[in-house]
């Protein structure tokens, strides 16, 4: 069972570019790393999702070491709205995949 | 919008009543989930659907029914619950099940509280 292990908290200022590392140390060959954002009283919502190296879209980059047992996700130039926690997902295969969502980190931008 | 819709967004019972939440989702996925979380603590995996079937029951107690008419509808039926369990219920559905590079789409919960 592959188990993240995320930073609690992080603050950061508003333009600033916010780095959040996960470690899995006993990721499989198979699993995925997914990252999610969710809101106060919503659900989580998908940022991005990696195997190897490095990943990026329109909202963030995933970053994934060769040996894989660690993922970082970076936000550019954060704003006050990208204030939430966010989780660290590393899908595991017992008979058939399963995400278990871990502690995951809560963000707070300042002004 | 995630073209997951959860009703109601808030709801509160109490310990011997019997209510169900619903869950729709628009997007032609296969795969469908209830996730219980409670305040301080990570999402929690219930149960799991895929093409209408049960395929993962995690030791919920029985007082959580789950129900999958069709690939777009999932209830979860309650009785008789406790206040312990009062928390934040989700439900998401993906392409399938059984991926590693599947991706979840959440609907935004519904708030319950049991007194």
């Amino acid at each position: 069972l592959a188990k993240t292990t995320q930073p609690i908290s992080m603050d950061s200022y508003e333009g600033q570019e916010v780095n959040i590392t996960c470690s899995h140390n006993n990721i499989a060959t198979n699993d995925y790393i997914t990252w999610y954002q969710q809101f106060p009283s919503q659900g989580p919502r998908f940022i991005i999702q990696g195997y190897k190296t490095k990943v990026t879209n329109e909202v963030a980059s995933l970053f994934i070491p060769a040996d894989r047992k660690s993922s970082t996700l970076s936000l550019p130039r954060v704003s006050l709205s990208d204030t939430a926690v966010y989780y660290c997902l590393v899908g595991y295969l017992s008979g058939t995949y399963k995400y278990i969502f871990g502690t995951g980190t809560r963000l707070k931008v300042l002004a | 919008e995630t073209g997951v819709t959860q009703t109601p967004r808030h709801l509160v019972m109490g310990m011997t009543n019997k209510k169900s939440l619903k869950c729709e989702q628009h997007l032609g996925h296969n795969a469908m989930y209830w996730y219980k979380q409670s305040a301080k603590k990570p999402l929690e995996l219930m149960f799991v659907y895929s093409l209408e079937e049960r395929v993962e029951n995690n030791s919920v107690p029985s007082r959580f029914s789950p129900e999958c008419p069709n690939s777009s509808h999932l209830f979860l039926h309650l009785h008789t619950l406790q206040p312990e369990d009062s928390a934040l219920y989700l439900c998401a559905s993906s392409q399938s099940h059984g991926q590693g590079d599947t991706e979840a789409f959440f609907g935004q919960g519904t708030r319950l509280t049991v007194v």
